[in-house]
């Protein structure tokens, strides 16, 4: 199946500094996307980066594809405690599937 | 905020009952899934629809059932709750974007 696997699985940091998690796949893809999950909800979607893009950008989120290396790299700039959560990417495909996630705490 | 939403959000039932965790959307989305989720864990997709009376399993051996009777309406059915059903379920729908947009989740116990 195409689940994103996420590195790595737990990640500290304080407030200020930036945060950058990846993500590996094993197939060939039309677009990979990050999603955010706070404790107990839904997951929301951050941003979705197509296979012929290299870089994207959103606020304080800049996401990175490399298909040649089949990995993806989220980057929270300036991270704040309100960015605590547990970040995923799923790759495109008929049925989603998303890996295990990287667990975000920023410190205050 | 999603236009994506599951009832009950928190439900404790004892073994041997039967439950149906209901998922509704009012985006229009065709594509819809359930998710199993422990806390601090993976998602495991559990069952998927294209569309009206399409369903498919998903990857982790599930003893629910689905049915998708109206394009909005992807209820999950639990016939005889076990402890081991213990978990979270998340419902979402994908825009034709490929974008996923997910419900607020239904937390099970089974006691």
């Amino acid at each position: 199946s195409q689940q994103g696997e996420e590195d790595p699985q737990a990640l500290s940091i304080q407030e200020g500094e930036n945060a950058t998690m990846n993500c590996s796949y094993k197939t060939s893809i039309n677009n990979l996307q990050w999603y955010r999950q706070n404790s107990g909800r839904g997951l929301v979607h951050l941003i979705l980066i197509r296979s012929n893009e290299r870089e994207k950008h959103s606020g304080r989120l800049r996401v990175t594809l490399d298909t040649s290396k089949k990995s993806s790299s989220l980057l929270i700039t300036a991270s704040r405690a309100a960015d605590t959560a547990s970040y995923f990417c799923a790759t495109s495909d008929n049925d989603m599937r998303f890996g295990a996630g990287t667990r975000l705490t920023v410190k205050p | 905020e999603a236009d994506i939403y599951q009832t009950p959000r928190y439900l404790v039932i004892g073994t041997g009952k039967k439950i149906t965790l209901e998922c509704s959307q009012t985006m229009g989305h065709d594509k819809m899934y359930w998710y199993q989720q422990d806390p601090g864990m993976e998602l495991h997709l559990i069952h998927y629809s294209y569309g009206v009376n399409s369903t498919e399993k998903g990857d982790l051996s599930s003893e629910s059932t689905v049915s998708r009777i109206r394009t909005e309406h992807f209820p999950l059915t639990l016939e005889s709750a076990r402890p081991s059903h213990t978990s979270q379920y998340l419902c979402a729908s994908r825009a034709g974007d490929y974008t996923q947009y997910f419900g607020p989740g239904t937390r099970l116990t089974v006691l």
